[in-house]
């Protein structure tokens, strides 16, 4: 049972555009949100985060934008650049996870040129 | 500044071998975090520690041992490997809870047969 679902294996997006990655989740009392970003042999690295006293978090070219009410978050980059093809991690946090992180499958992001 | 460190890089066991997955940082954080990545998975937390002395289990934490008896290292400890522990392991460090940016190892390949 998922409680932080990531749908969609993979994305390609062209470069310059915007890549808009989503997540769900299922549980009400996760109030900390994160995503972390993976390249291949590589371990995660943290991008950016979001409080669910929020909606939006803007960190450069990356925005975190939260829905508590459809329990769905999103990240956008913009513009989106070679570099950012990698495996993209959604994570949450709560009362009930004891606030560690739940963690979704992840979301392979692949830039064309 | 190393930051995460973790060995070895690759390993294959037997089914009932045991072995220990090294980890260490040296940033001075106080948490410290066991991973295992699994195809179509997200990570799913192991073991955790809020400082030196100080151990918990995560979500599948059966078939491990751990234990940080200082703030640099955390070993992770296989009793009896089996093949469903055949994973990618990550450790991982924050400053003081998990929700603050963690910091990961480069990981370690798993093979059990």
């Amino acid at each position: 049972d998922q409680q932080v679902k990531q749908n969609s294996p993979s994305l390609s997006v062209q470069e310059g555009r915007i890549s808009i990655l989503n997540c769900d989740y299922t549980n009400s009392m996760f109030d900390y949100f994160l995503w972390y970003k993976k390249y291949p042999a590589e371990g995660p690295t943290f991008l950016i985060s979001i409080s669910s006293i929020k909606d939006k978090n803007e960190d450069g070219r990356f925005t975190v934008f939260l829905n508590k009410s459809a329990k769905h978050l999103s990240l956008h980059i913009v513009p989106s650049q070679p570099g950012d093809s990698a495996v993209y991690f959604c994570a949450a946090s709560g009362m009930d996870s004891n606030y560690q992180l739940i963690w979704g499958a992840g979301t392979k992001l692949i830039i064309k040129p | 500044n190393a930051g995460v460190t973790q060995t070895p890089k690759f390993q294959v066991l037997k089914t009932g071998q045991s072995m220990t997955l090294q980890c260490a940082q040296d940033m001075n954080h106080e948490y410290m975090s066991w991973y295992r990545q699994d195809p179509g998975m997200g990570l799913r937390l192991i073991h955790y520690s809020v400082g030196a002395g100080i151990t918990d289990q995560g979500e599948v934490p059966n078939g491990y041992n751990v234990s940080r008896s200082t703030t640099e290292d955390f070993p992770l400890r296989l009793l009896s490997a089996a093949p469903s522990q055949t994973s990618v392991y990550f450790c991982a460090s924050s400053y003081s809870l998990p929700t603050d940016t963690q910091y990961f190892g480069p990981g370690t390949r798993l093979t059990v047969l």
